[in-house]
């Protein structure tokens, strides 16, 4: 079955601290991304990745940055963690060229900043 | 990309049929349709997906409407199970478009399913 597994699902850091959170997958899919979802405002899309050592920016990547040195792994670095970065982190994953279909997404990392 | 409206909340029977409505007045003619689900405490996960005409999988039907303005997922028969926010996504996302894999996922519409 197809897997897409996120590192921790629960995280707690305090301001300032540079925070990694890890995702990998086992389908050797192409596409990786990450976003965060906050009640009211759906989920936004972070950074992607459609290749190793390929990135681009999606709607909100102020404040983060990524890494994708593996095929299967990609991981998504803060910096110096602020308050308002604390949300739900979502990995997901699919295969070129299956478009927008067959995203196929982590459980989930819960980041809170204090 | 494409402006969706979905209600806020939805709630159904146990073992009832289950119509999820969404609006995309302002979908591009290349814009598949594409619906996701998430469950509590879990990612999103693929429900379907379609362009002109209705179709079916295992998990739902999707109606596309014919000015393709609009479209309902049909949960045929809704189990507990099924009790999700359910996400519409217009989206170029045929099997040539690699940027279409830039979902945007809105707020979604909770179903509730009552047992």
């Amino acid at each position: 079955d197809v897997k897409v597994t996120q590192s921790s699902r629960y995280l707690v850091k305090r301001t300032g601290e540079k925070v990694f959170l890890e995702c990998v997958q086992d389908m050797d899919h192409e596409n990786m991304f990450w976003y965060r979802q906050d009640p009211g405002l759906g989920l936004r899309l972070i950074y992607f990745s459609y290749d190793v050592k390929m990135k681009e920016k999606g709607d909100i990547p102020e404040g983060y940055s990524v890494s994708r040195e593996k095929k299967e792994r990609f991981s998504l670095i803060l910096e110096s963690a602020s308050t308002n970065q604390t949300s739900m982190y979502l990995c997901a994953s699919n295969p070129t060229g299956t478009g927008a279909t067959l995203l196929h997404f982590g459980n989930g990392t819960r980041l809170t900043v204090t | 990309d494409a402006k969706t409206t979905q209600p806020n909340s939805m709630e159904s029977n146990e073992e009832e049929p289950v119509h999820l409505p969404c609006n995309h007045s302002t979908i591009s003619g290349t814009d598949y349709i594409h619906w996701y689900r998430q469950l509590p405490s879990q990612g999103p996960e693929y429900v379907i997906h379609g362009l002109t005409s209705n179709v079916n999988n295992r998990m739902a039907s999707l109606a596309i409407a014919e000015d393709r303005k609009s479209s309902t997922l049909i949960l045929h028969r809704a189990t507990l199970r099924d009790a999700a926010v359910y996400y519409c996504i217009p989206r170029m996302g045929g099997p040539r478009e690699t940027s279409g894999s830039r979902l945007t996922f809105g707020e979604g519409t909770q179903l509730t399913v009552n047992p």
